[in-house]
Parts: structure tokens; C-alpha cells; sequence
């Protein structure tokens, strides 16, 4: 079946450095990959896309990639800060199907 | 864009009963859903609601347990019936306001936090 695995394990990180979360996607083609961001009691808010043709995307301090080959996304946080501390899904798609998320990783920048 | 307000946001509910989440949209969308999440798990979508007719569920989830009405484009609601303490989860709305060809991004509710005693 198709999956979207994310690592479960929390990442701790020291502010200002960069935290890189991974997404690998398994019996799926998907067209497009997004990342979310989830607060404690929020619901998750949209933050990037990134299509099949396209290998990189920047916003701002994030940056997504998207290898075809490897079945893999990553999602970078440049000069991290606590306020980025959330939990963070990765999400794919493709016309022929619903959207399908990974559970999500937890982030925790500490000062 | 698309902001999205959920009704209540959190309840403590006995088994046997039922409980309607409310989810409101401050714009036409066509395409809305309802997901369910449970700590540290995925979202699991429930169905999708349609407007004007009946809703879409995916496998697990019957209508019976999670009836869901749209009346219009902009409001929905899904009910929990009979519930047991397996159902508590947090319920989350979500909607894709424009479809960008194949491309949907979701918009998410606040979520409504229920557990059942």
C-alpha cells in the first residue's frame, strides 16, 4: 500500500543551526510533495509545494527537495529558532488519489 | 486562502452518546473533508463532504457511525455516534479553496478535541 514515512523520533536542535527533517514515500508516484506545520491543539497549517519536476523550493529560511530517485523529500530550517518548534507532515499527492500524510516529525529548537 | 472555525473545540463525552462537530468556512469551497487524528498518529481522512448529496467515506468509516451533512458550500457537519472510547481523537475539518490543476493544498479547522469517559 502507499506510505508516507516520517522519522517518528523527535529532533532536537540548537537554535541557529539548521534542522533537516526527512519524508520517504514507498508504492506511490506521487505528483507533488507539501509540508505542513502542527502546533500542540491546532490544526496543521500549509507552509510549502514542491512538484515532481522541481527539485528544490525555498520560502523564505525553509527550503524543500524533492529526489524522484531515492523517493524522498527533505525539508531544511536554516538558522533555526525556538519558534519553529512544532511538528512538522509531509504530505503527497497526485490527481489520481487523496492526499496522504505522514504522521510527522517533532521538532525542538533549544536556546 | 481559507480561514475555517470549528464547533466545540474540545468536549468530554459519555459512551453510548453522540456528539456534532460543527465547521464553518468564510467562503464558497467545493471540495471539504474530515479527518481524524490520534496522539503522535497520522491524519486518517474520514469522508468527503459533498454538497448536495451524500458523503464520501473511506474504508473503515460507515455513515451510520459518522453521518456528515453539507447543506451548502461553506458549512458542514459530522456527527459521532454512539461513541465508546476508542473514537477519542482529535476531528479536524480541512478544505482545498482553488484546485491548482492536480494540486490540492489543504486548509485545516482548529480541530475539535474529543474524549469519551
Amino acid at each position: 500500500s502507499q506510505k508516507i514515512e516520517q522519522n517518528s523520533e523527535a529532533l532536537n536542535i540548537q537554535e541557529g543551526k539548521t534542522a533537516t527533517l526527512t519524508c520517504n514515500y514507498t508504492n506511490y508516484s506521487p505528483a507533488y510533495l507539501q509540508w505542513y506545520r502542527q502546533d500542540p491543539g491546532r490544526g496543521p497549517v500549509f507552509l510549502l509545494l514542491i512538484r515532481e519536476n522541481e527539485k528544490e523550493k525555498r520560502k523564505e529560511r525553509l527550503k524543500v527537495t524533492f529526489d524522484t530517485t531515492l523517493k524522498q523529500s527533505l525539508f531544511h530550517i536554516t538558522a533555526s529558532q525556538p519558534a519553529d518548534s512544532a511538528t512538522y507532515l509531509c504530505a503527497a499527492g497526485s490527481s489520481a488519489s487523496k492526499i496522504i500524510f505522514g504522521s510527522g516529525t517533532r521538532l525542538s529548537i533549544r536556546p | 486562502s481559507a480561514v475555517i472555525s470549528q464547533k466545540p473545540s474540545r468536549d468530554i463525552c459519555q459512551r453510548g452518546t453522540s456528539l456534532t462537530i460543527q465547521c464553518q468556512v468564510d467562503s464558497q469551497v467545493t471540495m471539504m473533508f474530515w479527518y481524524r487524528q490520534q496522539p503522535g498518529q497520522s491524519l486518517t481522512l474520514i469522508a468527503t463532504a459533498n454538497q448536495g448529496s451524500e458523503a464520501t467515506y473511506e474504508s473503515g468509516f460507515v455513515i451510520d457511525k459518522f453521518p456528515i451533512s453539507r447543506p451548502n458550500l461553506t458549512f458542514s457537519t459530522l456527527t459521532v455516534s454512539n461513541m465508546s472510547p476508542e473514537d477519542s481523537s482529535i476531528y479536524l475539518c480541512s478544505v482545498v479553496p482553488q484546485r491548482e490543476g492536480r494540486v490540492q493544498t489543504q486548509y485545516f479547522g482548529p480541530g475539535t478535541r474529543l474524549l469519551v469517559l
